[in-house]
């Protein structure tokens, strides 16, 4: 069964980069989509974006300016990198698989903090 | 775009049945059968519950149903149990722009 792991900092400072892995076991990270998914403390869960694993990738209007996704299929790994972020960009990240219309599995996330 | 409007909380008693419920548009719910609804524990992952509207995924027990009329998705949880408490969001594809858009979340408690 596949399971994901989200690593990465917890800590990040305003106007910098926020920059999170995904690690994919018990399963092919090729052939797939993958996407990344956030939970500001408290509220409601968002759409960052999605990639296929040759590339291709859609993202949310809102984000779509700071958010670029990549993967590294010999490691099964796939990233995720929002710039110039802002207090309001604190939340927990989730990635997730996507087959068509639904996201499953999850990982049990990483909460990032944007503080100076 | 807005989130899908789910009512913030809603509660039963153990053995009762439950219905949450997840308003869109045209432009998502109303336009295409690809809702899904998530299980969220407090310090836990979402998990999948049902897709496609009204399919579960195995393991999921069949308590839990799905359906939808118009621009509106209905999640019903019946015969609840302690263990359904948690908080669930309904989710739908919102076309090619937006993609993807989230409801705001409903509290579930058991009483």
């Amino acid at each position: 069964q596949v399971q994901l792991q989200e690593s990465g900092p917890g800590l990040v400072k305003p106007s910098e980069t926020l920059s999170l892995t995904c690690t994919v076991s018990g399963g092919s990270i090729s052939g797939n989509y993958w996407s990344w998914i956030r939970q500001p403390p408290g509220k409601g869960l968002e759409w960052i974006g999605y990639f296929y694993y040759s590339g291709s990738t859609n993202y949310n209007p809102s984000l779509k300016s700071r958010v670029s996704m990549s993967v590294d299929t010999s490691k099964s790994q796939f990233s995720l990198k929002l710039t110039s972020v802002t207090a309001a960009d604190t939340a927990v990240y989730y990635c997730a698989g996507w087959t068509s219309s639904w996201f499953d599995p999850w990982g049990q996330g990483t909460l990032v903090t944007v503080s100076s | 775009q807005s989130a899908l409007t789910q009512p913030r909380s809603v509660s039963g008693s153990p053995g009762q049945s439950v219905t949450i419920s997840c308003t869109g548009t045209s432009s998502d719910v109303g336009g295409y059968n690809y809702v899904s609804w998530y299980q969220q524990h407090p310090g836990k992952a979402p998990k999948l519950m049902i897709y496609d509207v009204s399919q579960r995924p195995s393991g999921v027990p069949d308590r839990f149903s799905g359906s939808k009329s118009g621009n509106t998705a209905s999640l019903t949880i019946s015969g609840l149990q302690a263990e359904d408490e948690a908080d669930y969001y309904c989710c739908s594809f919102a076309g090619r722009y937006t993609f993807v858009i989230f409801g705001g979340g409903t509290k579930l408690t058991v009483l």
